[in-house]
């Protein structure tokens, strides 16, 4: 897997955009970019994902840079339910790729959302 | 669909007893993950299947860990004997594929397991 790096935490307040970025700039051709997140003591969720397009859905929106070595996770209006660690994870998605299926986990950014 | 479960939620032992954590994945899906986190070493993943098959047992600490999926609604996680280093949570995910493409993998609650 291609190695991602975020920032240890950052800070957002309740209703504004938190906007967290993720560095990959070894990721390969068939590399998803995908996002997680961990709530205090709960298995982490899914939240979005993408190959090079702009992505986005009901919880979030992804950007993805045109030289694929960089990412943003948004999330539009946050609220306090956000506060948690969020992951981003280079995984390979096709049959026969080293990284298939599995997912490596960094050290993710805490995101915290005070009122 | 009910979610990935796991049982137990909880599991207390003592040293040198055999432990088994128990997964029954999202009905239809055909990677199922078995994952580790403490503090010092974050998530880690010890072992995933393919249709009930192990793929990659790389991350499986020693021989005192074992797992099986005996059929497809079912897998098994099991430490014999048990050591306070194996204290943890341990989650289970399952994932689907389509047209050789994998999907995002859904978590369970995970079973928080100490060892004294």
């Amino acid at each position: 897997d291609a190695k991602t790096t975020q920032p240890t935490s950052m800070d957002c307040a309740e209703g504004r955009a938190a906007n967290l970025p993720c560095n990959h700039s070894t990721i390969s051709g068939n590399e998803y970019v995908y996002w997680y997140r961990q709530i205090h003591s709960q298995g982490p969720q899914y939240i979005i994902h993408g190959l090079k397009n702009n992505e986005t859905n009901e919880m979030a929106s992804l950007i993805i840079t045109e030289d694929r070595k960089s990412s943003t996770l948004i999330l539009p209006h946050a609220t306090l339910r956000d506060t948690a660690v969020y992951y981003c994870i280079a995984q390979g998605a096709y049959a026969g790729g080293t990284s298939y299926g599995k997912l490596t986990f960094g050290q993710g950014t805490i995101l915290t959302v005070h009122p | 669909d009910a979610g990935v479960i796991q049982s137990p939620r909880h599991e207390v032992t003592e040293m040198g007893q055999e432990v088994t954590l128990r997964c029954k994945p999202i009905s239809g899906h055909d990677y199922l993950f078995w994952y580790r986190q403490t503090m010092m070493r974050g998530l880690e993943l010890l072992i995933y299947f393919n249709n009930n098959v192990p793929i990659d047992d790389s991350g499986m600490p020693e021989d005192r860990f074992s797992a099986k999926m005996p059929n497809a609604s079912f897998s098994t996680l099991k430490i014999q004997p048990s050591e306070p280093r194996d204290s943890a949570v341990y989650f289970c995910a399952s994932s689907g594929t389509s047209g050789g493409r994998s999907y995002e993998q859904y978590f369970g609650p995970g079973t928080r397991l100490t060892v004294t």
